[in-house]
């Protein structure tokens, strides 16, 4: 089955400067890296996700790129702000459309920013 | 307007009992799942379901089934709860025919004494 490496596991940052928190994939099947946030005691929130057929997607701040050959992917948060503290998870799963994939996530980082 | 919706919040039971969590969707979507959260934050897919398939972890034991009386509906039965159950368990849904986006619920938090 996929396997997920996710690294830091705890990342402080000075508020203002850029973050970036990496993923290792270990099946060549995967197609869907999705990132989540979650604050303490809420649910995972879907932030930016990417797909096989792309190799960088942005959104505001917010920016992931993916290298298929090296199967990793990579969160980039810029501009980091005091909200921006939380865990973030990496995941990866094979969309085929119509299946029922669940996602493999990585065990998680903890972004601290620092004022 | 909640999309994804679990009850309990809370759920606190001796060892030995059996419950369920109920999770209800209103996007329409197709698919549903549930993931286990640990002590160590880490998730961890337990099933995949749509009406197509039933995709269950290997890894989980057989004292918990998903239950799915419609496709708005999916709740995680548990039987003869263990301490090693204690977690957060959270519902998800995708449009499983059109995107893999998944959005999850608030999440029920389960103690077993």
């Amino acid at each position: 089955g996929e396997n997920v490496e996710q690294h830091p596991s705890t990342l402080s940052v000075q508020e203002g400067d850029s973050a970036v928190i990496k993923c290792t994939y270990s099946d060549s099947a995967s197609n869907y890296f999705p990132w989540y946030k979650q604050e303490l005691g809420k649910r995972p929130q879907l932030i930016i996700d990417i797909r096989s057929n792309v190799g960088e997607k942005k959104d505001q701040r917010i920016a992931v790129t993916l290298n298929k050959t090296a199967k990793h992917f990579s969160l980039h948060i810029t501009e980091t702000q005091p909200e921006d503290s939380a865990v973030y998870f990496c995941a990866a799963s094979t969309w085929v459309g119509g299946g029922a994939d669940g996602l493999t996530f990585g065990k998680g980082t903890h972004l601290i920013i620092q004022p | 307007d909640t999309a994804v919706s679990q009850t309990p919040k809370y759920l606190v039971t001796q060892m030995g009992n059996d419950k369920s969590i109920k999770c209800e969707q209103n996007l329409g979507h197709d698919t549903m799942y549930w993931y286990k959260q640990d002590s160590k934050k880490f998730l961890k897919i337990m099933f995949s379901y749509n009406n197509k398939e039933l995709i269950i972890n290997e890894t989980v034991p057989n004292r918990f089934s998903p239950k799915s009386p419609d496709k708005a509906h999916l709740n995680l039965h548990i039987n003869s709860l263990e301490l090693g159950d204690s977690a957060v368990y959270f519902c998800a849904s995708s449009q499983g025919g059109t995107g893999p986006e998944q959005f999850f619920g608030p999440g029920t938090r389960l103690t077993v004494l």
